[in-house]
């Protein structure tokens, strides 16, 4: 049972260039997140979902793209990165509302 | 709209002190829960606990206790006995379960708390 995975585990973009962070969770839970995590902030959401097929934006979804074909996999897009998306990526999973959210191990991106 | 405010950006304490951490929210709902996450140095996020309104009891486990008090509007967290793996980032966080609590948690700034040996 592996939990919320997250691929990659490190990036190094350059401005302009495209990616999709991958995550995948393995407990059938209903519910998705991605969250950014930069210093001095906290984390905040950037997309979520609530089941297969749906996707929904949270505080702060500009310049992501999200996608949630198949329950288990929950995928992350930058369509033409920019330098303030340097962040560490997180995604979280859970099987109910306002329940528990594991989370993955975390995805560093550096965009130059 | 919701807000998780940690006032204490950084503690530092000598192992064995008592420290406590605090959070203070703000929600219009009646119905919502209230959660604490740890963040060690490795940089998973490792959930402590998971509170929902209705229930202002205090809970303990362990060196960890939690202190809920709507009055106003708290959720302070107190590590007994305190030890060096305790050093970490610690995120207190809002889910408003009356919009599904679907929209994820607000998450405060966080508290690096620094165990010294």
């Amino acid at each position: 049972n592996a939990g919320v995975t997250q691929t990659p585990k490190f990036r190094v973009l350059k401005t302009g260039q495209s990616m999709t962070l991958l995550c995948a969770q393995d407990m059938n839970h209903e519910y998705m997140y991605w969250y950014r995590q930069d210093p001095g902030m906290g984390l905040r959401l950037i997309h979520y979902s609530v089941g297969e097929g749906t996707t929904a934006k949270g505080e702060v979804p500009d310049g992501y793209n999200v996608s949630r074909l198949k329950k288990q996999n929950f995928l992350l897009g930058l369509e033409s990165a920019a330098p303030s998306q340097t962040s560490v990526y997180f995604c979280a999973s859970s099987p109910y509302l306002a329940g528990e959210q594991f989370f993955g191990p975390g995805t560093r991106l550096t965009v130059l | 709209a919701q807000k998780v405010t940690q006032a204490q950006t950084e503690i530092s304490v000598v192992e064995k002190e008592d420290v406590t951490l605090d959070c203070v929210y703000e929600t219009r709902d009646t119905t919502y829960y209230l959660f604490w996450y740890k963040q060690p140095p490795s940089g998973e996020l490792v959930f402590l606990i998971r509170r929902n309104s209705f229930d202002e009891q205090n809970e303990i486990s362990g060196r960890y206790s939690w202190n809920f008090q709507k009055s106003t509007s708290s959720f302070n967290f107190t590590i007994t006995a305190s030890q060096v793996v305790d050093s970490a980032v610690y995120f207190c966080a809002l889910s408003e379960a009356k919009r599904g609590g679907a929209d994820g948690l607000t998450f405060g700034k966080g508290t690096h708390l620094i165990i010294q040996p």
